[in-house]
């Protein structure tokens, strides 16, 4: 079953906020990924995280992989209209098995 | 390079039939995995070809299987089809082993529906 749990399901901001969204797992990662799926569309690779306590910033998106190595964030800032869509982890266990989040659908109210 | 592609983009079968989905990867990667995208349950893994060989498996019942040939490309199958496999099936490849330092390329995904 599914290992990742990515929180909150939804989120709704006006457009200029700020966006979280948080990936948990109950057993070590030894990497996580993060894309991204604009609607109607295919989830499209963002970045990768490998070290305890990365840090990754991609223009106005901070990733950050725990010190653990079980939780991961991402982080918008000043979200835009073409930051809609639904956003994913996606986690290699230290088993070499792969489990994509549950997902956060992002809507950015302009 | 070409993206991934998937053939065909929508599908309408019936209850019992059975369907056949096809998946290019880029060229040169040869790591094939499926998923199953629903509006309830996300994207949930079905299977990962490396090489010919089913690599890894997710949980998923027998009706569900696939292949992958020598030259990479990938076929899914789904037998005696029910309306809960009414689903978007999407294909990713990358150059290894999905999840193992690699970043997964999607392809547009097939739009099987089952009425």
């Amino acid at each position: 079953g599914q290992q990742v749990m990515q929180i909150p399901q939804y989120q709704h901001v006006q457009e200029g906020e700020d966006f979280t969204t948080y990936c948990n797992s109950s057993t070590t990662l030894s990497n996580i990924q993060w894309y991204k799926q604009r609607p109607g569309g295919h989830p499209v690779f963002l970045i990768q995280l490998v070290k305890s306590g990365e840090v990754k910033k991609q223009k106005r998106l901070t990733f950050q992989f725990g010190e653990a190595k079980k939780n991961s964030s991402l982080h918008i800032t000043a979200t835009q209209t073409t930051d809609v869509g639904t956003y994913f982890c996606a986690a290699t266990n230290t088993g070499n098995q792969f489990y994509f989040g549950t997902g956060t659908s992002l809507t950015v109210i302009p | 390079k070409a993206g991934v592609t998937q053939t065909p983009r929508y599908l309408i079968k019936t209850r019992g039939q059975q369907v056949t989905l096809s998946c290019s990867p880029i060229s040169g990667h040869r790591s094939v995995s499926w998923y199953q995208q629903t509006p309830g349950q996300g994207l949930q893994f079905l299977f990962e070809y490396f090489s010919e060989t089913q690599r890894n498996k997710g949980n998923f019942p027998g009706r569900f299987s696939g292949r992958q040939f020598s030259n990479s490309r990938s076929e899914m199958n789904v037998s005696t089809l029910e309306l809960g496999d009414s689903a978007l099936y999407l294909c990713a490849s990358s150059p290894y082993l999905a999840g193992i330092y690699n970043e997964q390329f999607f392809g547009p995904g097939t739009r099987l529906t089952v009425l």
